[in-house]
């Protein structure tokens, strides 16, 4: 079974530029996730989808940050501008949805430089 | 927001001793999973737990949820180099809600 597909796997960027990452969830999962884990830390859930609606983007910078999930199933984060800050990697996961609690899935991820 | 604090942050022991990690929160969970992290990868699913009390045991990893449900502990027996990584606890506020907190991490070295 193929994993979590996420591209590129290596970004650098200058500040004030912009930057978009791809994500291809496994095949039938509902939930999509997307995490910024800076360097040591644990991951920040930056926004979850259940198919193509969003559950929670509580945590998620609106002002420069987007994410879109057309047709519920791949994905794409964007940011625009980036801040110096926002260098971190960025994971995306993905579990089956529904009642009652299921895997997460993770992506290699995509490691953000900005500089 | 749900916080889940780990302890300790850091740890570097010898092979063939034992350990214990700490995730605590002062909010309940439905559920809590432990993950591990290897560099260059995404987190993987070591055990989820769902019950007050629970204890699993997977080969020479330990798991337990706090009565509560607000804390739980990952112990492990004769530690291995290829027991090497970021541990991260995560856990889901209630039943049908899969947002997926995850706590601050500890990073676990195992010296040869």
């Amino acid at each position: 079974e193929a994993g979590v597909a996420q591209s590129p796997r290596y970004k650098i960027i200058e500040k004030r530029q912009s930057v978009a990452f791809w994500c291809n969830p496994i095949s039938g999962h509902a939930t999509l996730y997307w995490y910024q884990q800076i360097l040591g830390q644990g991951p920040k859930l930056l926004i979850q989808f259940q198919n193509n609606g969003v559950v929670d983007d509580s945590q998620l910078p609106k002002d420069r940050f987007s994410a879109e999930r057309l047709k519920g199933v791949d994905s794409t984060l964007k940011i625009q501008p980036a801040k110096l800050e926002d260098s971190a990697v960025y994971l995306c996961a993905s579990s089956l949805g529904g009642v009652g609690w299921t895997e997460a899935f993770f992506g290699q991820g995509t490691r953000l430089t900005v500089v | 927001t749900q916080l889940l604090k780990q302890s300790p942050q850091f740890l570097s022991i010898q092979e063939g001793e034992n350990l214990t990690v700490y995730c605590n929160s002062s909010s309940v969970f439905s559920s809590l999973q432990w993950y591990r992290q290897e560099p260059g990868e995404g987190p993987v699913l070591l055990v989820t737990v769902v019950t007050g009390g629970e204890v699993k045991k997977l080969k020479r990893l330990t798991f337990q949820f706090g009565d509560a449900r607000k804390d739980s502990s990952l112990h492990i027996t004769a530690a291995q180099p290829g027991d090497t990584g970021l541990y991260l606890c995560a856990g889901t506020p209630n039943f049908g809600n899969e947002k997926l907190t995850f706590g601050t991490g500890t990073r676990l070295t195992i010296i040869p």
